[in-house]
C-alpha cells in the first residue's frame, strides 16, 4: 500500500500564483486533513474532511481551499499565493475509530517569493 | 489557552536511559483521543502511541507507553531503553470537539530530544 501520497515535494511560487497541492490516500480512510508546519509552531490544522463531499475550517483555513469529491483525494489550493503562506503541508488520513492513528504524507515545502 | 503544552523544548539523555516527555492538554470534550509523533530530521511523521479519553489502561506499543493522568490533564510519553535512533522532535496531539468542533489534531510544538551515547 502506498498509504497517503502527496506531490509535488517541492515548490516554488511567486506571489499572487496560484496552485494544488495533491493529496490521496488508498486506505479507505473516511478522515482526511491540511496541517502546515512552521519553525517553533508545531502543526496547525487548516481543512479537514470527514467524508466525501463534507470539508470544515480549522484553525489557519485563511487563503486555502479543500475539496473532497471522492474518498481518496483532499487537494489543497492556495489561491493568491503570499510569502506567509511559505511552510511545509503535511496531508494525513485516518478511519473514524482513531486508534490507529493518522497517518501522514512526507510533505510539501512550499516557498512563495 | 493552549490546547496541548509542551514544557520540554529540548532533552539530552544518556543512550540506555528512560524518557519522560511531557504533554499536558485542556479540553471540555469529555471524548478525546491523546496521540505522541515522532518526527526525525528526515522530516516525516511518525505515529507511535494513541490514548482515548475512555481508556482504563495507559497505552503501551513496544518501548513506547502513555503515562495518562485524566484528572491532571496529563499525558507524558515514556521511552524505555532509549536508543541513538530516537533521536528526533516529539509531537504530543489531541483530537477533542471543543471550541467549535474539529475533526482533526491539535498539536503542542514539540519537544527536541537528543539521545547522547
Amino acid at each position: 500500500n502506498a498509504g497517503v501520497t502527496q506531490t509535488p515535494k517541492f515548490q516554488v511560487l511567486k506571489t499572487g500564483q496560484s496552485m494544488t497541492l495533491q493529496c490521496a490516500q488508498d486506505m479507505n480512510h473516511e478522515y482526511m486533513s491540511w496541517y502546515r508546519q512552521d519553525p517553533g509552531m508545531g502543526l496547525r490544522l487548516i481543512h479537514y474532511s470527514v467524508g466525501a463531499g463534507i470539508t470544515d475550517q480549522g484553525e489557519v483555513p485563511n487563503g486555502y481551499n479543500v475539496s473532497r469529491s471522492t474518498t481518496e483525494d483532499f487537494p489543497l489550493r492556495l489561491l493568491s499565493a503570499a510569502p506567509s503562506q511559505t511552510s511545509v503541508y503535511f496531508c494525513a488520513s485516518s478511519y473514524r475509530e482513531l486508534r490507529g492513528g493518522y497517518t501522514f504524507g512526507s510533505g510539501t515545502r512550499l516557498t512563495v517569493v | 489557552a493552549q490546547k496541548i503544552t509542551q514544557t520540554q523544548p529540548g532533552m539530552f539523555v544518556q543512550e540506555k536511559e528512560a524518557v519522560t516527555l511531557d504533554c499536558t492538554y485542556d479540553t471540555s470534550d469529555p471524548s478525546y483521543g491523546l496521540f505522541w509523533y515522532k518526527q526525525p530530521s528526515s522530516g516525516e511523521m511518525i505515529f507511535l502511541i494513541y490514548q482515548g479519553s475512555y481508556d482504563q489502561q495507559n497505552a503501551t506499543e513496544g518501548r513506547y507507553s502513555l503515562n495518562f493522568q485524566k484528572a491532571r490533564k496529563s499525558a507524558n510519553l515514556v521511552i524505555s531503553a532509549s536508543q541513538l535512533g530516537d533521536s528526533a522532535m516529539y509531537f504530543c496531539a489531541m483530537r477533542d470537539r471543543s471550541g467549535g468542533g474539529a475533526d482533526g489534531l491539535t498539536f503542542g510544538k514539540g519537544t527536541h530530544l537528543i539521545i547522547q551515547p
